[in-house]
């Protein structure tokens, strides 16, 4: 199985902060990576598709981008509403994998 | 408009089988894939399993033994089953379009 790595685990934040969550992936994976953000008691949102794309709705200072097996989700000038647990996921083979999470605090 | 809603018992006791349906709406099952994700409370979120848009499955191997997954096209609606249920099952169960449209989910709790 391909193991996706997350870090880190817990990130104190300010407000318009720009903040980087990273995944590295166990194995090749090319570009078929998401990003996931999901709030209390709800649902995953798709925030970022192949890497780098832009789900619809999500906001400009979200991005995406890739380093080798280094897949990266960047906020730029944090808001209150980004608060949440940010989770990366490999659709590159099955199982599907996702990483363990990171909780987007106010620090 | 893509929707997918969950549904089942709230509590299950151990041992027991778990029965879920997701009923979904903007699209047909003939054309695309539904997988189910299941998050423990508190906890990261774990794949289950897919039911491809050819009636095809695949499962997560920690829970293949266990788990079946299911559809009826006609009824817009997919199956999860999953029995000899444990404490450790109780988790918020999602359907989801590819892993892209996720429905609201349904918390089961596994207790006696």
């Amino acid at each position: 199985d391909i193991q996706m790595t997350q870090s880190p685990s817990s990130l104190p934040a300010s407000l318009g902060d720009r903040v980087t969550i990273t995944c590295r992936a166990s194995q090749d994976i090319g570009n078929y990576l998401r990003w996931f953000q999901q709030k209390p008691g709800k649902s995953p949102r798709l925030m970022i598709y192949g890497a780098t794309n832009l789900a619809n709705g999500v906001p400009s200072r979200f991005s995406g981008s890739r380093s080798g097996s280094d897949y990266s989700l960047t906020i730029n000038s944090l808001e209150s509403e980004d608060m949440a647990i940010y989770y990366c996921l490999q659709h590159n083979e099955y199982p599907r994998t996702f990483g363990g999470g990171t909780k987007l605090e106010l620090k | 408009q893509v929707q997918l809603k969950e549904s089942g018992p709230g509590l299950v006791q151990p041992s027991q089988t778990l029965s879920l349906t997701c009923t979904v709406a903007g699209f047909s099952l003939t054309s695309y894939n539904v997988h189910w994700v299941r998050q423990p409370p508190g906890k990261g979120l774990e794949w289950m399993g897919v039911i491809w848009n050819t009636g095809g499955t695949r499962y997560n191997s920690a829970l293949k033994s266990r788990l079946s997954i299911s559809k009826d096209t006609s009824k817009s609606q997919v199956f999860l089953k999953m029995n000899s249920l444990q404490t450790e099952d109780t988790a918020t169960y999602y359907c989801a379009r590819d892993l892209t449209h996720w429905g609201q989910g349904v918390m089961v709790t596994v207790s006696s």
